[in-house]
């Protein structure tokens, strides 16, 4: 297993386009989480998969974003008529969980970066 | 709410120790975890501890939290070039999901 990983690395486009991005979980990882990051801050949590049940979403997950798990394994997150705001690294991290419980540790991938012109 | 702050930056020399504090303000966090991220790269949890215990320990890192204060500082022994990261605090509220609460990050600057 080579761990998580996103596609693409990178993405510029215009404002108003749709974008796409991929997350391919660690195998047999329940629970599949997204995060934004901006220049200068940290991580702020999106929303989260459990298989592909969508559990939980931030206030920040405006009505332009959707994000699908829909066989429990990789997920994409979509964004509509892109703006300028949305330029950010977007993260993806999964975990396990445990019959207890108990936290599992959450391994990121490596990010897409997006710039909206 | 949940708050954690974080100075920005700290600058060390190779060999000496370095010490990154954070403080957060919720007192119900269940877990405190120090991420690291190298440029370009996702985050890797470092180490957590548990809200009660006060010291962890991990081969050059110590992890010291004061429940009262709501402090927590990771002190990295020997610190070394590849050291050089941005180091994120955050906490997560028993109760569920889990999901962390990051700081802005310290940037970690060792030089030779």
């Amino acid at each position: 297993d080579t761990g998580v990983s996103q596609n693409p690395r990178h993405k510029i486009t215009k404002r108003g386009q749709n974008v796409t991005f991929r997350c391919d979980p660690i195998s047999e990882h329940n629970r599949l989480y997204w995060y934004r990051q901006t220049l200068g801050q940290g991580p702020e949590f999106l929303t989260y998969f459990q298989n592909e049940a969508q559990l939980e979403k931030s206030r920040l997950l405006s009505d332009r974003f959707s994000a699908e798990r829909p066989k429990g394994s990789f997920s994409t997150l979509e964004i509509q008529r892109t703006e300028q705001g949305d330029s950010a690294m977007y993260l993806c991290a999964s975990s396990p969980l445990s019959g207890t419980g108990f936290q599992e540790t959450q391994y990121f991938g490596p990010g897409t970066r997006l710039l909206v012109l | 709410g949940e708050d954690v702050e974080q100075s920005l930056f700290l600058s060390v020399r190779e060999g000496d120790s370095s010490v990154i504090n954070c403080t957060y303000t919720d007192s119900s966090s269940t877990y405190l975890y120090w991420y690291k991220q190298e440029p370009g790269a996702g985050l890797q949890l470092l180490t957590y501890i548990f809200s009660n215990m006060d010291m962890k320990q991990d081969q050059r890192l110590t992890v010291l939290l004061n429940k009262k204060d709501k402090h927590l500082s990771l002190r990295i022994a020997d610190t070394q070039t590849g050291d050089s990261a941005i180091y994120f605090c955050a906490e997560s509220i028993q109760g569920g999901s889990y999901i962390p609460t990051f700081g802005r990050g310290t940037s970690l600057i060792v030089h030779p």
